[in-house]
C-alpha cells in the first residue's frame, strides 16, 4: 500500500520568505503527482500536476518537482504572501489516488 | 459551469439513522469519487465509479453504499450511521486526458453522528 508523508505538519513563515514543502512516498510505481491547496472549510483546489515522465512543473510563484527514484516531491513557493496561508496536500495516482496528510502553512504579514 | 457540488453542506445524525449525500458534476466526467477526511489521516477513498452504472470499493468502504444511476450524480449512503462516521466527506470527479487524470473537488459535507 502506498504511504504518503508530508513534513512538516505545520509551518509558519514571515511574508516574503521562500519556502519548501515536502512530500515523500513509498511506492515509485506512480502515474502522476498532484499538489492541492485546501482553505479552511473548503474543498481541494488543484495547483500543479506532474506527470510520471516529468521532473517539475511551474505555475507563477509555485514550482513542484518530482524525484521518483528517491520517492520525493517538493513544492517551492517563492515570495510567500498572507494569501498563501492554507493547507497543502500532495496526492499520488497509481491504481487510485493516495493523499498525504497535508502541511498547514501560515504566512505572517 | 458549477463544477462539483455537494448536498447537504452540514448534517447532524443520531446513531442508527440513515442518510444520503449527493454529489453532482456538470463537467461530463466519467470518474467520480467519495473520500472522507479525518484529522491526522488525510483523505481516504471510500468508493469510486469509473462510469454510469458502475461502482467500486476504495480503502474504507465498510458502512457505506454508493450508486451512480446517472453520469452526473454519485450518491453516498449511510444505512445505519455510527459515531465513527463523523467526518468531512468530499466528492471529486476527474478528467483523463492523454493518460493524465486531474481531480476536481466539491466543497465538502460535514457530518456529525451523535
Amino acid at each position: 500500500k502506498q504511504e504518503v508523508t508530508q513534513i512538516p505538519a505545520a509551518l509558519s513563515v514571515p511574508e516574503g520568505e521562500n519556502l519548501v514543502l515536502n512530500c515523500s512516498f513509498t511506492d515509485s510505481a506512480i502515474y502522476n503527482l498532484q499538489w492541492f491547496r485546501q482553505d479552511p472549510g473548503k474543498g481541494l483546489t488543484s495547483l500543479l500536476l506532474i506527470q510520471s515522465s516529468q521532473r517539475e512543473q511551474t505555475s507563477g510563484r509555485l514550482n513542484a518537482s518530482l524525484d521518483k527514484s528517491s520517492g520525493r516531491s517538493t513544492l517551492y513557493i517563492a515570495a510567500s504572501q498572507p494569501g498563501d496561508s492554507a493547507t497543502y496536500l500532495c496526492a499520488l495516482s497509481g491504481n487510485q489516488f493516495y493523499f498525504g496528510t497535508g502541511t498547514s502553512l501560515t504566512v505572517i504579514p | 459551469n458549477a463544477g462539483v457540488t455537494q448536498t447537504p453542506k452540514f448534517r447532524v445524525l443520531k446513531t442508527g439513522q440513515s442518510m444520503t449525500l449527493l454529489c453532482a458534476q456538470d463537467m461530463n466526467h466519467e470518474y467520480m469519487y467519495w473520500y472522507r477526511q479525518d484529522p491526522g489521516m488525510g483523505l481516504r477513498l471510500i468508493h469510486y465509479s469509473v462510469g454510469e452504472g458502475t461502482t467500486a470499493k476504495g480503502e474504507v468502504p465498510d458502512g457505506y453504499n454508493v450508486s451512480r444511476l446517472k453520469k452526473q450524480n454519485f450518491l453516498l449512503g449511510l444505512e445505519s450511521a455510527a459515531p465513527s462516521q463523523t467526518s468531512v466527506y468530499f466528492c471529486a470527479s476527474s478528467l483523463s486526458e492523454r493518460g493524465v487524470e486531474t481531480q476536481y473537488f466539491g466543497p465538502g459535507t460535514r457530518l456529525l453522528v451523535l
